[in-house]
């Protein structure tokens, strides 16, 4: 049981350029949660899923965009990366029971020259 | 919107006990979390209260809760250099709210010997 899980730990891209951060979850969770993590702006809610096929905005979508074509898949796109969304990013789920207790993944430091 | 804050720093020295405080906007809060992160890593539930609930006691955390001031506060007696890391305070209105959790920036807890 792994948990959640999040491919690449580490990436650095050149303004511009596009990438696709994958979060997965061996747990049955209905909820799926993408966070980005900045020194003094704690977690911000990018994008979250209620289910497979669902997708909705959170606090920061600009410039985002995600998919949820198998429940146990969260992707988040950047289409044209910008020195901004240079962060740490924290992929979560949650059962979707009653008490929302999130598990988070490792996270994955991405950086935009 | 919901807002969550704590105080940015705290530093103790090794036994004594830390607390950490923590308050929030939203009165429909429902749960409310401590989360732990360790360098590098993601956020791990250390523990949570029901909003029904004025205290709850985990081996050396203590959370209490006072509602009527939207407060609340992690104590953790005999800290121990294992416990250095962020830690952050969360609320959710649980499964009503899609499982969304609104987190505060982190204390970042500091443990001298």
């Amino acid at each position: 049981n792994a948990g959640v899980t999040q491919t690449p730990k580490f990436r650095v891209l050149k303004t511009g350029q596009s990438m696709t951060l994958l979060c997965a979850q061996d747990m049955n969770h209905e909820y799926m949660y993408w966070y980005r993590q900045d020194p003094g702006m704690g977690l911000r809610l990018i994008h979250y899923s209620v289910g497979e096929g669902t997708t909705a905005k959170g606090e920061v979508p600009d410039g985002y965009n995600v998919s949820r074509l198998k429940k146990q898949n969260f992707l988040l796109g950047l289409e044209s990366a910008a020195p901004s969304q240079t962060s740490v990013y924290f992929c979560a789920s949650s059962r979707g029971t009653d008490l929302g207790t999130q598990y988070f993944g490792p996270g994955t430091r991405l950086t935009v020259l | 919107g919901e807002d969550v804050e704590q105080s940015l720093f705290l530093s103790v020295r090794e036994g004594d006990s830390s607390v950490i405080n923590c308050t929030y906007t939203d009165s429909s809060s429902t749960y409310l979390y401590w989360y732990k992160q360790e360098p590098g890593a993601g956020l791990q539930l250390l523990t949570y209260i029901f909003s029904n609930m004025d205290m709850k006691q985990d081996q050396r955390l203590t959370v209490l809760l006072n509602k009527k001031d939207k407060h609340l506060s992690l104590r953790i007696a005999d800290t121990q250099t294992g416990d250095s890391a962020i830690y952050f305070c969360a609320e959710s209105r649980g499964n009503t709210n899609a499982g969304k959790s609104t987190f505060g920036d982190g204390t970042t807890l500091t443990v001298k010997p």
